[in-house]
């Protein structure tokens, strides 16, 4: 079974501060997603990645695949309150699998 | 709107009773998906239906947990004689295409049980 760690777990931070969230795993994926959760609603996909070092970005929000695609991170620049969340990572080991979700990395961006 | 649905939002149970949870995948989505999430934390995988492929019940957690898929449309997840551990909320997915697996989410149900 897949483990697809995230760090760090909570993040709390001045709005206009940078950030990273990182999610790490030992095994290699096909894809991996990045989703945001708010408060009472369901996850809300921001990207996939499916090529290793793949960069995309999103606005303020930078994503990267690993060059071994076994590992990932999303650069937020100059966060502001909006992006309070949880922000959740998922990986499908091959095409035809199910995702796995990490456990989630709470931003709390103060105003 | 064209969204995943589920319903009850909220659902207040006593201890030992049966609930059942349904969801509304988006229309098309041949892929759906059952996630139980506890309070700030991630998604645990309970299920999850593939066309007419046997369903990958592999999460879940015990034999009171079960679910059923008509065809490629709702979905019901059914919990027999609840727990106090069994409060949580319970997401429902879909996806269009199995290998990408780009997954839209409902709004949960929020499951209490006392």
């Amino acid at each position: 079974t897949q483990l697809l760690e995230q760090s760090p777990q909570f993040l709390s931070i001045q709005e206009g501060e940078n950030l990273t969230v990182y999610c790490n795993s030992s095994s290699v994926f096909s894809s991996l997603q990045w989703y945001r959760q708010e408060p009472g609603e369901g996850p809300v996909l921001l990207v996939t990645v499916v090529t290793g070092g793949e960069v995309k970005k999103l606005k303020r929000l930078t994503f990267q695949f690993g060059d071994a695609r076994k590992d990932s991170s999303l650069h937020i620049t100059a966060a502001q309150p909006g992006d309070t969340g949880l922000y959740l990572c998922a990986g499908a080991e091959t095409s035809g699998s199910r995702l796995t979700f990490g456990e989630g990395t709470q931003l709390t961006v103060n105003p | 709107g064209a969204g995943v649905s589920q319903s009850p939002s909220n659902k207040v149970t006593e201890k030992g009773k049966d609930v059942e949870l349904r969801c509304d995948p988006i229309s098309g989505h041949t892929a759906l998906y059952w996630y139980r999430q506890r309070l700030g934390q991630g998604l645990e995988f309970l299920i999850y239906f593939q066309g007419n492929s046997a369903p990958d019940k592999s999460g879940l957690p015990s034999d009171r947990f079960s679910a059923e898929r008509t065809g490629e449309s709702v979905s019901t997840l059914t919990i027999q004689r609840t727990q106090q551990e069994d409060s949580a909320v319970y997401l429902c997915a879909s996806s269009l295409v199995q290998g990408v697996h780009e997954q839209y989410f409902g709004p949960g149900t929020r499951l209490t049980v006392t």
